[in-house]
């Protein structure tokens, strides 16, 4: 199993432009989500999936889009890139259709906004 | 919405030193987890508490769970240089959204 994978691990933009990205994992994981991790702020959820087509906000999630068409993907979209948006993403996942089980993260994608 | 406080926000410690860090709520507490994070890297699940009282150890970490004060400690005994990272604990209430607190970071010098 490669477990939770994230592309791509580093990402410039200017300011303005959009991307995706990707996230996808093997487990057959229900519950899907991304976090944007700040200095002194610790993990911030943007927005969660409890299952294919099912989407909800989390506490920061201005400026993302997201959706879920398959069980192992799940993009984060940003459609147009501020600086504030800097930050590293991680994408987690787990079994069941909650957060009360324990979360499996991805590397990290480190992404500057110039 | 429920809030996690962590103290201290940074530590260093002597190799072998014993150390704890506390995760404290806002609001209850239904399961509490801690993670570290080595620098540059994804998050390692190291333990869930979801019961009052209930205490779990892994090698040379333990932690514990005080449900009446709203409040997790994990304790490092003997701490190595392999100790060194961020430890970050997290909630999940009931309506599911797993939050953070904003982290330890905790040096070991040996």
């Amino acid at each position: 199993n490669a477990g939770v994978t994230q592309t791509p691990k580093f990402q410039v933009l200017k300011t303005g432009q959009s991307m995706t990205l990707q996230c996808a994992q093997d487990m057959n994981h229900e519950y899907m989500s991304w976090y944007r991790q700040d200095p002194g702020m610790g993990l911030r959820l943007i927005h969660y999936s409890v299952g294919a087509g099912i989407t909800d906000q989390g506490e920061v999630p201005n400026g993302y889009n997201v959706s879920r068409s398959t069980t192992e993907d799940f993009p984060l979209r940003l459609l147009s890139a501020a600086p504030s948006q800097t930050s590293v993403y991680f994408c987690a996942s787990s079994w069941g259709r909650s957060a009360l089980h324990e979360q499996y993260f991805g590397p990290g994608t480190r992404l500057t906004v110039t | 919405s429920q809030e996690l406080e962590q103290s201290p926000q940074s530590l260093i410690v002597q190799e072998g030193k014993n150390l704890t860090i506390n995760c404290t709520s806002s609001k209850t507490l239904y399961g509490l987890y801690w993670y570290k994070q080595k620098y540059g890297e994804g998050l390692i699940f190291l333990m869930m508490l979801q019961k009052g009282g209930e205490e779990k150890s892994h090698e040379k970490i333990t932690a514990k769970l005080d449900e009446k004060k709203q409040q997790s400690s994990l304790h490092i005994t003997a701490s190595q240089p392999s100790h060194a990272g961020i430890y970050l604990c997290g909630a999940a209430p009931p309506t599911g959204k797993l939050i953070f607190g904003q982290g330890t970071t905790l040096q070991v010098k040996p």
